[in-house]
């Protein structure tokens, strides 16, 4: 079973609007953590923002937020205001607690974000 | 102000001929990654390395070996690349391990397996 499931193959969003990329994860594991990642054509991969299995608050940086709902093991990305400079691959990822230390990223498949002017 | 570089960005090889790519970082970071991205595909971590203590996925193929002769090195060996292997190959950096520490990557080596 897929460990982290990102259900948008692409989305077309109009310039200055709001966006939600959607993230499913699936772990046994009480502690965990999820990132947002982007990746420009340029094919580095920026961090975006951290959520943690047991902040109690959603995560927010700049015009970047998490809508966290761990009952469902949802953790979407919302985009505000969205621009040009936008558009890219945005991969949500897991890390596992697995008992002790933190090993690599699970990643998801991606979405491909283009924003239209 | 590079942090994690990458060399080289583009790297061709032929079928079967063994071929090295290189990472470095100016972080000072105990923790380095590679990770492998086929196109369209989600980057698929290989192995890491906590200081000189190697860990390698279960599914890592044995073609890929991995070197880290100090704190700001690690090369990725592919010993007889064939043309599956043809991807994007990744590395990442860390502080630590904990769950909250973030990875910081390069921009990428794209190989390409004539």
């Amino acid at each position: 079973a897929q460990k982290i499931t990102q259900t948008q193959p692409g989305m077309f969003v109009q310039e200055k609007e709001a966006v939600t990329l959607d993230c499913t994860y699936d772990t046994s594991d009480p502690s965990y953590g999820l990132f947002w990642y982007k990746q420009p054509s340029s094919g580095e991969m920026i961090f975006l923002i951290y959520q943690g299995s047991y902040d109690q608050q959603n995560a927010t940086e700049g015009r970047y937020s998490l809508n966290f709902q761990k009952a469902r093991k949802s953790a979407n990305l919302v985009i505000s205001a969205s621009q040009l400079g936008d558009s890219a691959m945005y991969f949500c990822a897991m890390r596992e607690g697995q008992g002790g230390g933190a090993d690599g990223l699970t990643f998801g498949k991606g979405t491909h974000l283009i924003i239209q002017p | 102000d590079a942090m994690v570089i990458q060399n080289p960005r583009y790297q061709v090889t032929q079928f079967g001929k063994p071929v090295t790519l290189s990472c470095s970082q100016t972080l000072n970071h105990n923790v380095m990654y590679w990770y492998q991205q086929k196109s369209s595909q989600a980057p698929k971590l290989l192995f890491h390395y906590y200081d000189k203590d190697f860990n390698n996925e279960a599914d890592t193929p044995d073609n890929f070996q991995s070197r880290r002769p100090n704190t700001s090195f690690c090369f990725l060996d592919i010993r007889s690349p064939g043309l599956g292997d043809a991807a994007m190959y990744l590395c990442a950096t860390s502080r630590e391990t904990t769950l909250r520490d973030e990875q910081y990557f390069g921009p990428g080596t794209r190989l390409t397996v004539t």
